[in-house]
């Protein structure tokens, strides 16, 4: 495809479960990031990936959440035994990361999750 | 690590008249400050950016101004239009090629007026 493609686009979910969101990148972007939009809220980092780096996950907010990127390419994200304050939309975005203009992020349309 | 600030949250400003969104950072190493726009139910775009080396960057109605000095940059809107009504998102990284370290704002809710 020709963007940064996420799946599900929605997701509602019981207090508890875990959920997995997943996040396609832009082929040929070796830099991958995740970022979490509460309402009315910035964009809060979480995770980035480059290449076969070690991914910098200084963002995340606790060790119920985690992610991998398997092969350079495909995201997921997963959140373990949900709770309430996590219901925001996940936001993918990649990018060429260490090049010449490589800053430039492409996201993708989002997951909002819901924990009820 | 850096701490990006920005204001107004919400600007509501008649069509045709100008907007202007301003931020300030904390990290003197910052090098470079995009400028992302975030239509109601869509993902964020960068519209604009500048580098530290130049302190005025503009692409038709859209200029940003940087004063390293103060350590703040502004998006200028000229000529609003009801399309520009959006959320806004400011910048700021060490850049160097990869966007690791890009600390955003909070964002501006624009209104634009008729």
């Amino acid at each position: 495809g020709a963007g940064v493609s996420q799946s599900p686009s929605n997701k509602v979910t019981e207090k508890g479960k875990d959920v997995e969101l997943r996040c396609d990148p832009i082929s040929g972007h070796t830099a991958l990031y995740w970022y979490r939009q509460s309402l009315g809220q910035g964009l809060e980092f979480l995770i980035y990936f480059q290449g076969n780096s070690a991914p910098d996950k200084s963002g995340l907010p606790s060790d119920r959440f985690s992610a991998e990127r398997t092969g350079g390419s495909v995201s997921t994200l997963t959140i373990q035994r949900t709770q309430q304050e996590d219901s925001a939309v996940y936001l993918c975005a990649s990018s060429l990361g260490l090049t010449s203009g490589g800053e430039k992020l492409f996201f993708g349309s989002g997951t909002q999750l819901s924990v009820l | 690590g850096e701490n990006v600030e920005q204001h107004p949250s919400t600007l509501s400003v008649q069509e045709g008249d100008s907007a202007v969104i301003k931020c300030t950072y904390s990290d003197s190493a910052s090098n470079y400050f995009p400028w992302y726009k975030q239509e109601l139910g869509k993902r964020p775009q960068l519209i604009i950016d500048i580098r530290s080396n130049v302190g005025e960057k503009k692409d038709q109605r859209i200029a940003v101004t940087l004063n390293k000095t103060a350590k703040h940059f502004s998006l200028h809107i000229t000529e609003t239009q009801p399309e520009d009504s959006a959320v806004y998102f400011c910048a700021a990284s060490i850049g160097g090629g990869g966007a690791d370290g890009l600390t955003f704002g909070k964002g501006t809710h624009l209104i634009i007026q008729p």
